[in-house]
């Protein structure tokens, strides 16, 4: 059974980088041709695409958040990152992985991180 | 544009039949899917590709899409059912993710 779990920092200073990691197990991350995708959810607010990489490696975010993000993929750990860097308070959200097959299914347990200094 | 639009708040008796919208033109020619949130919880994929229920999903739950409109419908509502509900597709170039901004359902 596919299953996915976020891990990084919970706290992040301001205009820092926030790093997290997306682990896949239950299958392998580069055998199969899907997308693998970042979503959070700041708050009391709603659901929002970060963006997704290929097992490729192609990559595409939200034009949002404009060249803060970076997502990567290491085929041999089985896992894919995200990094958003100049954070600010409008970043604290909760941070969700999900295989992206056209529709994000499963999603790991989501991760809650908080920029404050 | 790309954004998709969905009622706030709906409500529904126990028993009863509510139809949760999404509209936006990122839904022309392209695939809706839904998911169901409840609070402290990961969102659950409840239908995708406009009218596929994945397993374990009860059948009161179907999906339908028209145009730049998606629905979800949920027949015969029950307690659990109560939660935020969020619809998804990707924009005309393929690329972009949108989300719905959410309906909060209360089960009456």
């Amino acid at each position: 059974q596919l299953q996915l779990q976020e891990s990084g920092p919970g706290l992040v200073r301001p205009s820092e980088t926030l790093s997290l990691t997306c682990n896949v197990s239950g299958a392998s991350i580069s055998s199969i041709s899907y997308y693998w995708g970042w979503v959070r959810q700041p708050p009391g607010k709603g659901l929002a695409w970060i963006g997704h990489i290929h097992s490729s490696g192609t990559t595409y975010h939200n034009p949002s958040l404009k060249s803060r993000v970076t997502i990567s993929i290491d085929t041999s750990k089985n896992q894919f990152s995200l990094k958003l860097n100049s954070v600010t308070a409008a970043d604290t959200a909760v941070y969700y992985c999900a295989r992206d097959r056209g529709w994000f299914d499963p999603w790991g347990q989501g991760i809650l991180v908080t920029v404050s200094s | 544009s790309s954004e998709l639009t969905q009622d706030p708040v709906v409500s529904v008796a126990l028993g009863q039949t509510v139809r949760l919208t999404c509209q936006g033109d990122g839904l022309r020619g392209s695939y809706a899917s839904w998911y169901q949130q409840k609070p402290g919880q990961a969102p659950l994929l409840v239908f995708y590709l406009n009218k596929n229920r994945p397993s374990g999903i009860p059948d009161r739950f179907s999906g339908s899409s028209s145009g730049d409109t998606a629905s979800l419908t949920i027949t015969g509502a029950q307690a659990e059912d109560e939660a935020d509900y969020y619809c998804y597709s990707r924009d005309t170039s393929g690329n972009r993710v949108v989300f719905g901004g959410g309906t909060k359902l209360t089960v009456l």
